[in-house]
């Protein structure tokens, strides 16, 4: 069935570093690909899509490009603040499937 | 953006009793909601999906008699755990959909059940 493996984490980075999050995926078709985001005690709220081969979602200054070639959908940032600290989720629909998620912590 | 809440959010029981988590969705009507499981260092794990006015369907592996959903109204989908166990412990989480598309969904902030 489909699948979605993101790096396991937790990632932690000083302020303004570059961010890299891995997912790779498995599926059948042409799923839309999805980074969700979860701040601490809050629920999971959409940070960006991609819905076709060569996309870009971005958001926030996050982007990801939906690479068919390589099925990929790497979360990128190039300057990370204390306030993106949070659990990332790469998902695909449908309906939608989680990685286990990455928790990133920015320290000052 | 469309808000979801979720009541509790954290319980404890006792094995052998049931336990009943709501999830509301606050400023929209949700004709779908969704019940996700997530244990420690796992993804979110789709239980069922729920359509308000009929019954929910559920994923291979989860048990319907133990995991009881009710779509009452546009705004409010209830999870009871059965007879719970010590295993049942998890975290649970609610989305709730505003259109046709997958994306379109909102979720709530998740329900910590501890069963002892």
């Amino acid at each position: 069935g489909d699948s979605v493996t993101q790096m396991e984490g937790p990632v932690t980075l000083s302020e303004e570093a570059f961010l890299t999050i891995n997912c790779t995926y498995t599926a059948t078709g042409y799923p839309s690909l999805f980074w969700y985001v979860q701040y601490p005690g809050e629920g999971l709220q959409l940070l960006l899509k991609a819905t076709k081969a060569d996309d870009k979602g971005s958001n926030k200054g996050f982007e990801a490009t939906y690479r068919k070639e390589t099925t990929s959908f790497h979360l990128e940032k190039g300057s990370v603040q204390v306030s993106d600290s949070a659990v990332y989720f790469c998902a695909l629909n449908t309906p939608l499937v989680f990685g286990k998620g990455t928790r990133l912590s920015v320290i000052a | 953006g469309a808000v979801v809440s979720q009541h509790p959010s954290r319980v404890i029981c006792k094995s052998g009793t049931s336990v009943k988590i709501e999830c509301r969705s606050l400023d929209f009507q949700a004709t779908t909601m969704f019940w996700y499981r997530q244990f420690p260092k796992k993804s979110l794990m789709l239980m069922a999906t729920s359509n308000e006015g009929s019954k929910a369907t559920y994923e291979q592996g989860v048990e319907k008699d133990k995991f009881l959903i009710n779509h009452a109204s546009l705004t409010l989908s209830t999870l009871t755990v059965t007879s719970a166990h010590p295993e049942d412990s998890s975290f649970y989480i609610c989305s709730a959909k505003t259109g046709l598309a997958s994306y379109e969904q909102y979720f709530g902030p998740g329900t910590r059940l501890t069963v002892t």
